[in-house]
């Protein structure tokens, strides 16, 4: 059965960075099929796609986001990790990874977990 | 970057009542066009993909059209598990993805 877990400090103050790890389970990073994915919800608020990496390393980033994010994968681990540097109050958010396919109805997202930045 | 707004920000229904949700996309994205449900505390739902097509498990009440730059998401008869937020989704510009900013549907 296929998991995506997020996990990481809840917790980050103002300027540092956020880091995240998404272990997946019961499929391989390494598919040709997907990329892997992380999005965002600040409270109450919608949805943004801050990037996605492919198994090969390959990597795409919302341009809004592009100066301070880095995606990178382990395939050994099976996980890929998220770094946003330089947050503020505004990067307060839940963030969901996902394993992500060109075909959306073959996606699959985790939970989520929610990050505050406050100091 | 694609931007997709969506309308109206907030729909106010009672139950059996009809729905329908726009989306509007600032440039054609063929038919890779999706709609998503989400509720508090969950990741979002799909409901619908290549604009028309409904996701395993969703019911029938649930329906999509459009093409290019104009979408609607259908519900014929709201049912209670209905209510929440409604996302639409492009994924014509693969790998780069947009949300549109959500339509909440309330109970009125």
């Amino acid at each position: 059965q296929l998991q995506l877990q997020e996990s990481g400090p809840g917790l980050v103050k103002p300027s540092e960075t956020l880091s995240l790890l998404c272990t997946v389970s019961g499929d391989s990073i390494s598919s040709v099929a997907y990329h892997w994915g992380w999005i965002r919800q600040p409270p109450g608020k919608g949805l943004e796609w801050i990037g996605s990496i492919y198994y090969s390393g390959s990597t795409k980033y919302n341009p809004s986001l592009k100066s301070r994010v880095t995606i990178s994968v382990d395939t050994s681990k099976n996980q890929f990790s998220l770094k946003l540097n330089s947050v503020t109050a505004a990067d307060t958010a839940v963030y969901f990874c996902a394993r992500l396919s060109p075909y959306v109805k073959n996606d699959f997202w985790g939970q989520g977990t929610l990050v505050t930045v406050s100091s | 970057e694609i931007v997709l707004t969506q309308s109206p920000a907030t729909l106010s229904l009672s139950p059996g009542e009809r729905a329908t949700l726009s989306c509007r996309a600032s440039q054609s994205v063929d038919k890779y066009l999706a709609w998503f449900q989400q509720k508090p505390g969950q990741a979002p739902r799909l409901l619908i993909y290549d604009a028309s097509n409904r996701a395993t498990g969703i019911p029938a009440r649930f329906s999509g059209s459009g093409s290019g730059t104009d979408f609607t998401l259908t519900i014929s008869s709201l049912e209670p598990d209905d209510f929440g937020v409604y996302y639409c989704h492009q994924r014509d510009n693969w790998p780069y993805l947009t949300f549109g900013g959500g339509t909440k549907v309330e109970i009125k």
